[in-house]
């Protein structure tokens, strides 16, 4: 069964630390894998898109790194803020269609 | 920036009666989807629409649900007789394309309940 598993379930970390969080996947066939963050009460924003010939995808303080062979994804987050504080979600397409399949989040809170 | 905007945030809604979620999806995108996250939940697929018909639909998306994009610029999920266990977030989402360099967007959402 396609399942996106993620851990820790949550995080607390004071501001300005750095954090990863991390993402295992059974999806089969892989054709993308995607961060998003969603904030309280708002719908997800796309962070970061890979595809399985990309190790590592940056977007400002957030990297992604995947290992397609093991079926394996992380996201670290450098020098945190208050404004981190959200659910991060690891998401993979599994086909060249059209659903994604979510985990069910990380969430991080930033205390100052 | 162009935004996903979905109308009611809010619907409150007696078991049994139908109602209708509306979202405008980001004006130059082709693709069209509805998501729903019931309460501490994860996100969970319901239905992608592309070319005036559905492309997709997940185990979820039963006859109950509907989707229409009746003019050029709305996109809708119906759902003609809610039950109890529809109460969930439902989200719209659009996107360009369906590959790596199209991210899809989201709308922030309508809450549905159902008493």
């Amino acid at each position: 069964k396609n399942q996106v598993e993620q851990s820790p379930q949550s995080l607390i970390i004071l501001e300005g630390k750095n954090c990863t969080l991390q993402c295992n996947y059974t999806v089969s066939p892989f054709s993308n894998l995607r961060w998003y963050k969603q904030d309280t009460g708002r719908g997800p924003v796309s962070l970061t898109i890979m595809t399985f010939s990309e190790n590592t995808k940056s977007n400002g303080r957030y990297t992604a790194t995947l290992d397609a062979d093991t079926k394996q994804s992380s996201l670290h987050i450098t020098a945190s803020q208050l404004s981190d504080s959200a659910s991060y979600i690891c998401v993979v397409n599994g086909q060249a269609g059209t659903a994604l399949i979510f985990g069910k989040g990380t969430t991080l809170s930033v205390s100052s | 920036e162009p935004e996903v905007t979905q109308t009611p945030s809010h619907q409150v809604t007696q078991m049994g009666q139908e109602v209708i979620l509306r979202c405008v999806p980001i004006s130059n995108h082709l693709y069209f989807y509805w998501y729903r996250q019931i309460l501490g939940q994860k996100v969970e697929f319901l239905v992608s629409f592309y070319n005036n018909e559905i492309s997709e639909k997940s185990e979820i998306f039963d006859d109950q649900f509907s989707v229409e994009r009746p003019d050029g610029s709305n996109f809708t999920l119906k759902i003609r007789s809610t039950k109890l266990e529809d109460s969930a977030m439902y989200f719209c989402a659009s996107s360009f394309g369906t590959g790596k360099q199209s991210p899809l967007h989201f709308g922030n959402g309508t809450r549905l309940t159902v008493t």
